[in-house]
């Protein structure tokens, strides 16, 4: 099974400033890796598929980088509405398994 | 609108069994598969099983192969998630979602979860 390691465990950004998210495999994926976003008492919301590819209606701010086994998403300038947890998923291989989760908080 | 619509929160005992439901609507429910995650309290995603309802083809974890059943009736376009013994550590938030080719087989519409609590 591979194993996701998210970094860090809780971001702390200002709004208006950039975050930076960070996903790693423990071994390749190739592109294929997702992004969720969670807010409190909600279902997960898929943001990114395909490493880098934006889900309908997800705005411009988020970003997502990488391939093999180091992977990225970006938030270019955080709304209020974008402190949340967020997950990143492979699907490569045989279990899909996600990882741990970055709560990204107020500053 | 695509949506899945999960039946309500349990409250069960040590043992007794259980069977929560996904319904599928907006969409074609046969064509697509639909999986299921769980979320213990304060803890992150775990991707249990997955079901396609066209031809009941079931694909299972193997952390929760033995543990839960995933069914399907495509003629209500519902999927279930079932224990036939429950324990406390089943306790969780349960969400199905259904998983697109076009998104890459990531889950692309999510259900609103179904909290499940064991106690006695």
């Amino acid at each position: 099974e591979i194993v996701m390691t998210q970094s860090p465990a809780t971001l702390s950004v200002s709004p208006g400033e950039r975050a930076t998210l960070s996903c790693r495999a423990s071994q390749s994926v190739s592109s294929n890796l997702a992004w969720y976003q969670q807010k409190p008492g909600q279902a997960p919301r898929l943001l990114i598929y395909g490493a880098s590819t934006r889900a309908t209606g997800i705005p411009a701010r988020f970003s997502g980088s990488g391939s093999g086994t180091e992977f990225t998403l970006t938030i270019s300038s955080l709304q209020s509405e974008d402190f949340a947890v967020y997950y990143c998923q492979q699907y490569n291989n045989w279990p899909p398994t996600f990882g741990g989760g970055t709560k990204v908080e107020i500053k | 609108e695509v949506q899945l619509v999960q039946s309500g929160a349990e409250v069960k005992k040590p043992g007794e069994s259980l069977k929560i439901s996904c319904k599928g609507s907006g969409y074609s429910f046969t064509s697509y598969w639909i999986g299921w995650v769980r979320q213990m309290p304060g803890k992150g995603l775990e991707w249990m099983g997955i079901i396609y309802p066209g031809d009941s083809d079931t694909r299972y974890s193997p952390s929760f192969q033995g543990q839960v059943t995933i069914s399907a009736d495509k003629s209500i376009s519902t999927a279930y998630l079932q224990w036939s013994s429950l324990k406390a550590s089943d306790t969780a938030m349960y969400y199905c979602a259904r998983d697109n080719t076009v998104t890459d087989d990531a889950f692309d519409i999510w259900g609103q979860g179904t909290m499940v609590t064991v106690s006695s």
